[in-house]
């Protein structure tokens, strides 16, 4: 069973970048899709991204186009996501989250770190 | 890209069958996912594709879909499955993208 763990809450001023890391155990880290998931308090799940640690490419959703970076370290078995020009609405939980098919084709998450709060606020 | 609808509360009584349901477009191409969520903890897979549950999850939790329409039931609710629940699908844009729905907030009566 994979298992996600996540760095640490931050606390970040306005026009910030924060970075938060998510180490995988168990598993084969460099084959499966680690994507990034936030949820703002009191609010539902968005989608910002994720990457495949062997091919190296990730994918963004277009709305944190340009702002986003997620990186994956096969050495250490640890992904990233960096988020630039914070704003007060970024404010939220972020969840790192093995994507996971059963045919190749279906997308779902089968494994969830335990989020890191980021608090925007000056 | 593409959106998945949900009601955002529904209620059960107690020991009372409830259906959960999510819409959208992608559901056209692509089977839906159902996650558990509870305050203060990391959504949860309970259900996905056209009949699959994973290991350690209740059978009384099953899926359906027909049309652009996919539907989690929870037959003979339990107090413990008060939760928030959320729907995801791929994203019909082709990038490996995904969508989720807007959560359903089950409370049991």
């Amino acid at each position: 069973q994979v298992q996600l763990v996540q760095s640490g809450a931050e606390v970040k001023k306005p026009g910030s970048s924060v970075k938060v890391s998510c180490k995988a155990s168990g598993g084969t880290f460099s084959t499966y899709p680690i994507s990034w998931v936030r949820q703002a308090p009191g609010q539902g799940l968005e989608f910002m991204g994720g990457i495949i640690p062997i091919s190296d490419t990730p994918k963004y959703a277009q709305k944190f186009q340009g702002r986003v970076t997620i990186t994956a370290d096969e050495s250490t078995s640890t992904a990233y996501m960096e988020l630039r020009g914070l704003r007060s609405d970024d404010t939220a939980l972020y969840y790192c989250a093995r994507r996971w098919s059963a045919n190749g084709y279906d997308y779902y998450f089968d494994s969830w770190g335990q989020g890191t709060l980021v608090t925007v606020s000056s | 890209s593409s959106e998945l609808t949900q009601d955002p509360a529904v209620s059960v009584a107690l020991g009372q069958t409830v259906r959960i349901t999510c819409q959208g477009d992608s559901l056209r191409s692509y089977y839906a996912g159902w996650y558990q969520q509870k305050p203060g903890q990391a959504p949860v897979l309970v259900f996905y594709g056209r009949d699959n549950r994973p290991s350690g999850i209740p059978d009384r939790f099953s899926g359906s879909s027909s049309g652009n329409t996919a539907s989690l039931t929870i037959t003979g609710a339990q107090a413990e499955d008060e939760a928030d629940y959320y729907c995801n699908s791929r994203d019909i844009t082709g990038n490996h993208h995904v969508v989720f729905g807007g959560g359903t907030k089950l409370t049991v009566l």
